[in-house]
């Protein structure tokens, strides 16, 4: 099974900060990377899919970018609404691993 | 506007049995590949099945493999999860989710399994 590991697990920022979140796949799944946004109570909402594109009505301030098993999410300017768990998938072979998590904090 | 709803979580005794549902609507349903993901709460999220448009093709975590068995009846628009030999270890939020392969685009409000004595 593919490993995905996220960095770090949680992290305390203010808004308008530039924040990256780090997800590093255990073997290559180029460009089978999803990420996904999570606030208490409530299901997942896809952000980012194929590694870099941008889901429809998702705010251009989410970005996500690859560079080989390393994937990047990166919100430019965080927002109040922004503080939440985000999780990646890779779905470039069967199980869908998702990895671990990060948790956005207010500082 | 799009729905995915979940329905058939409860409390059951381990060894039981339970069909999970997800009813879908406002989209194409029979044209998305559906997925089943859990989570247990304050944890983080675990895939579980998926079965692609027209039911031929089916995986499965292997912590439910031979256990879980994943269906869908499009002229219902209606994605099923049977479960049986429930474990402890099953109790979760069960989410249903489809897409285009390869992604999850659209998400139900989950139900929630527990299975205890």
């Amino acid at each position: 099974d593919i490993q995905m590991t996220q960095s770090p697990s949680s992290l305390s920022a203010s808004v308008g900060d530039r924040v990256t979140l780090t997800c590093r796949a255990s073997q290559s799944v180029s460009p089978y990377l999803n990420w996904f946004q999570q606030k208490p109570g409530k299901a997942p909402k896809l952000l980012i899919y194929a590694a870099s594109s941008l889901q429809s009505g998702v705010p251009s301030r989410f970005s996500g970018s690859a560079s080989g098993t390393d994937f990047t999410l990166t919100i430019s300017s965080l927002q109040p609404e922004d503080f939440a768990s985000y999780y990646c998938q890779q779905t470039y072979s069967t199980p869908f691993t998702f990895g671990g998590g990060t948790r956005v904090e207010i500082k | 506007e799009v729905q995915l709803v979940e329905s058939g979580g409860g409390l059951v005794q381990p060894g039981g049995a339970l069909t999970l549902s997800c009813a879908a609507s406002g989209f194409s349903f029979s044209s998305y590949w559906m997925h089943w993901v859990r989570q247990v709460p304050g944890k983080g999220l675990v895939w579980v099945s998926r079965i692609n448009t027209d039911g031929s093709s089916t995986n499965y975590a292997d912590s439910v493999k031979g256990r879980f068995t994943v269906s869908r009846d499009n002229a219902k628009n209606t994605l099923y999860l049977q479960m049986n030999s429930l474990r402890v270890e099953d109790t979760a939020m069960y989410y249903c989710a489809g897409g285009a392969s390869g992604r999850s685009d659209y998400w139900g409000q989950g139900t929630l399994v527990t299975v205890s004595s």
